[in-house]
C-alpha cells in the first residue's frame, strides 16, 4: 500500500541545536500531520497542516517548533533551539480523507 | 478534555481463541467522534485496521469488528479466532473534527501476543 517514509529514521543532537526532521507524504495526500509519542506514553497530536498552512496545534507544538512543506517536497517539522523534553518518536501522517497513513518514526535524542 | 482509554497490553491469546481489547472514549470537543482502530505489525508502521464515523455502525477488517457504540461511549474491538499473524500493538483513536484532516487521539495501545 502507500507509503510514508521519515528521515532520518534516528537523530541524536546536543541541547540548544537545530533539528529538521523529514516526511516524505503519500504523493496525491492533501493533509499532513506530526505526531510525538514519548517512550511509554501515547501518540500525541502536534500539528496539521493543509494547502499550505497549518491547520491546528497542540500546546505540544511549542514557539520553536515549525513546519513547512515547500513546492509539494518533504513535509518537515523544525525544532530550534531543542530542548532535553524533545527527545521522542516523531511520527508523519498524511491523509486524502479519513485514513491517516503514518510513517515508521523519527527518534530524536537531545543530549 | 478527549481521551481514549483502552485495555493495556500485554494481551496473550492462544490461536484459534477469541479476542476481545476494550476501548472507551471521552469526547467533549466533539459529540461524536470518528472512531478508529490502528495496528502496528512488528517492523511495520502504524496503519489503519478499521474505521466507523456513524454512531451505531460496525466495521470490520481482516476477521476484527468494533462497534460504535454512543451510550456507553465504547468501541471495543473483537475477533472470534485469532491467528499467530495478528500478534501486535492495536490502538483505539478519536478523529477529534468533523470530516477529513482530523486530529486523532490515540489511546496506550494493547501488545497482542498470539501463541500457537
Amino acid at each position: 500500500g502507500p507509503k510514508v517514509l521519515q528521515i532520518p529514521s534516528h537523530q541524536i543532537i546536543d541541547m540548544g541545536q537545530m533539528v529538521t526532521l523529514n516526511c516524505d507524504p503519500v504523493s496525491n495526500h492533501l493533509y499532513f500531520y506530526w505526531y510525538k509519542q514519548i517512550l511509554g506514553q501515547q501518540m500525541e497530536f502536534l500539528v496539521n497542516f493543509y494547502n499550505g498552512k497549518v491547520m491546528e496545534k497542540s500546546k505540544l507544538f511549542k514557539d520553536q517548533f515549525s513546519v513547512e512543506r515547500p513546492d509539494g517536497s518533504y513535509f518537515t517539522l523544525k525544532i530550534q533551539p531543542t530542548a532535553l523534553e524533545d527527545s521522542a518518536v516523531y511520527f508523519c501522517a498524511s491523509s486524502f480523507s479519513y485514513e491517516q497513513y503514518f510513517g515508521p518514526g523519527t527518534r530524536l535524542t537531545v543530549l | 478534555g478527549d481521551s481514549v482509554t483502552q485495555t493495556e497490553g500485554p494481551v496473550t491469546v492462544s490461536e484459534s481463541e477469541s479476542l476481545i481489547i476494550n476501548c472507551t472514549y471521552s469526547a467533549t470537543s466533539i459529540a461524536y467522534p470518528n472512531l478508529f482502530w490502528y495496528v502496528r505489525y512488528p517492523g511495520e508502521g502504524l496503519q489503519l485496521l478499521l474505521k466507523v464515523i456513524t454512531a451505531g455502525q460496525k466495521g470490520s477488517s481482516r476477521g476484527f469488528e468494533a462497534t460504535y457504540n454512543k451510550e456507553t461511549t465504547s468501541f471495543h474491538l473483537q475477533k472470534a479466532s485469532v491467528q499467530e499473524s495478528d500478534s501486535a500493538v492495536y490502538y483505539c483513536a478519536l478523529g477529534l473534527q468533523q470530516g477529513t484532516g482530523s486530529k486523532l487521539s490515540f489511546g496506550k495501545g494493547a501488545k497482542l501476543t498470539v501463541s500457537p
